[in-house]
């Protein structure tokens, strides 16, 4: 059974940057062709896509967050990570990785297998 | 950016009876349509993909329907676990949208 697991700091200061891992055991990160996503969930809010890494290694972001998030893949240590620089409070939420499974037909994709999520807090 | 939009945003539900939730795009994504469940404190976890599709695992109480704009997730006898926040999520372009969501409430 894939399991996803996020870790890091959970409080940020504004300005600087927020840094998660996601660990993936039960399964390799580079074989089936899938790729893997950051989505994030303000307190009571709903949920927001925040980018992903495809399995070659090219990555998407949200338009709305691009400037700022960076999306790395650590094959050796079969795990992936984001970095979202500039916080600010806006960006406090609870941070989920995702397995994403694509439809090429639709050049788009869902979400099949989720961590648990890791509260990130931007406050001074 | 396609806009989702889930209504109604809570729909209370007594246990045993039929839950019908919807959710509208702003345009046309065919059927490229998932639903998700989150519980307090946890995940979201799919049901639906490919508007009607249910996951691995998923209980066939739970169905989805629809095309183009227009979708529904129905929960045919709903059980005390099923009281959730439901998600309707679009894919139909690499910028995937999710909807606000609609709380379903014990009533």
């Amino acid at each position: 059974q894939l399991q996803l697991q996020e870790s890091g700091s959970g409080l940020v200061k504004p300005s600087q940057t927020l840094s998660l891992t996601c660990a993936v055991s039960g399964g390799s990160i580079s074989s089936g062709g899938y790729s893997w996503s950051w989505i994030r969930q303000p307190p009571g809010k709903g949920l927001e896509w925040i980018g992903y890494i495809y399995h070659s290694g090219s990555t998407y972001y949200n338009p709305s967050l691009k400037s700022r998030v960076t999306i790395s893949v650590d094959r050796s240590k079969n795990q992936f990570s984001l970095k979202l620089s500039s916080v600010t409070a806006a960006d406090t939420a609870v941070y989920y990785c995702a397995r994403v499974v694509p439809v090429p037909a639709a050049r788009g994709y869902y979400f099949d297998y989720w961590g648990q999520g890791t509260l990130v807090t931007v406050s001074s | 950016e396609i806009v989702m939009t889930q209504s109604p945003a809570t729909l209370s539900v007594s246990p045993g009876e039929r839950a019908t939730l919807s959710c509208r795009a702003s345009q046309s994504v065919s059927s490229n349509l998932a639903w998700y469940q989150q519980k307090p404190g946890q995940a979201p976890r799919l049901l639906i993909y490919g508007a009607s599709i249910r996951a691995t695992g998923i209980p066939a109480r739970f169905s989805g329907s629809g095309s183009g704009t227009e979708f529904t997730l129905t929960i045919s006898i709903l059980q005390s676990e099923d009281f959730a926040v439901y998600y309707c999520q679009q894919y139909n372009n690499w910028l995937i949208t999710f909807g606000q969501g609609t709380r379903l409430e014990i009533k």
